[in-house]
C-alpha cells in the first residue's frame, strides 16, 4: 500500500480484555516498529522488527505486552488483560533497511481506551 | 541513558512570526537527527533528517534545521510562520541502533491568523 496501515483507529476494551492491533507496513519495508504514545507525550519506543526477527523488545513495558511478525510484512502487538494505564495510541512504523540512516513512516495509529 | 529535550511545551505565534524550537539530546556520539510534525488528527510526517554533512538541513515547507554537535543541539527553524504551521513538532534522535527513535516530549505549536 502507499502508507502504514493499521487497524482497528479506534479501540475501546474493558479491564481485563486481551487486544490485538495490527499493523500493514509499507511493501517492501525490511524494518518495522512499534511505539507507544501516551496524551502529549512523545512516542515511546517498544519494539522492533528486521523481517520477522524481533531485534530489540527492550521497550515493551511488561509481559502482557507481545509482539509478532510471522512472515516478515504483517505485524500485530497484543495486549493481555489490559488494564487503564494501557489507554494510548500505539503507532506502527516501517523504514525501507535496517540502520537509523533510513527515513521511518508511520501510520495512524490505533487509539486504544481502556475502561 | 539516551535521552531527547525539547524546551518549549507550548508556542504561541502570530503569522509572519520567526519560529525556532529547541531540541538537545544526552550524549553524543553517532546521531542520526530528525523533526517529525503531527498536523491535527494526522500521522506524524518527517519534516527533514540530519544524518551526516552540512550541518544546515533544509525540510520541506520553508523548514530548517541546525545541527551543533558541540551542544548536542538540532533547533528547527523557520523564518515566517503560517496559519498552516499549526501542529505538534517532535524531535528524535537514533544513536545507529537499528533504526530505533527516542523522541522528545513534543511542542505544540499554534499560529494566529
Amino acid at each position: 500500500g502507499a502508507g502504514v496501515s493499521q487497524s482497528p483507529r479506534y479501540k475501546v476494551a474493558k479491564r481485563g480484555q486481551d487486544v490485538a492491533l495490527r499493523c500493514d507496513p509499507i511493501s517492501g519495508h525490511v524494518s518495522l516498529f512499534w511505539y507507544q504514545q501516551a496524551l502529549g507525550q512523545g512516542p515511546e519506543f517498544l519494539t522492533y522488527f528486521q523481517n520477522e526477527a524481533q531485534l530489540d523488545k527492550s521497550g515493551l513495558p511488561s509481559d502482557r505486552f507481545f509482539a509478532e511478525r510471522p512472515e516478515g510484512s504483517v505485524s500485530t502487538l497484543k495486549i493481555q488483560r489490559t488494564q487503564q494505564e494501557d489507554s494510548a495510541v500505539y503507532l506502527c512504523a516501517s523504514s525501507l533497511a535496517e540502520g537509523g540512516g533510513n527515513t521511518i513512516y508511520f501510520g495512524e495509529g490505533s487509539w486504544l481506551t481502556v475502561v | 541513558a539516551q535521552s531527547v529535550s525539547q524546551h518549549n511545551h507550548h508556542v504561541i505565534l502570530s503569522e509572519a512570526a520567526s519560529l525556532e524550537l529547541g531540541c538537545n539530546y544526552s550524549y553524543g556520539g553517532t546521531v542520526n537527527l530528525f523533526w517529525y510534525v503531527q498536523y491535527p488528527g494526522q500521522h506524524l510526517q518527517l519534516l527533514l533528517k540530519y544524518f551526516s554533512g552540512d550541518p544546515l538541513v533544509k525540510g520541506i515547507k520553508g523548514f530548517e534545521a541546525e545541527f551543533i554537535k558541540s551542544k548536542f543541539s538540532f533547533n528547527l527553524r523557520k523564518p515566517s510562520v503560517q496559519w498552516s504551521d499549526t501542529a505538534e513538532y517532535f524531535c528524535a534522535v537514533n544513536w545507529g541502533q537499528g533504526g530505533k527513535l527516542i523522541f522528545g516530549q513534543g511542542t505544540e505549536l499554534s499560529v494566529k491568523p
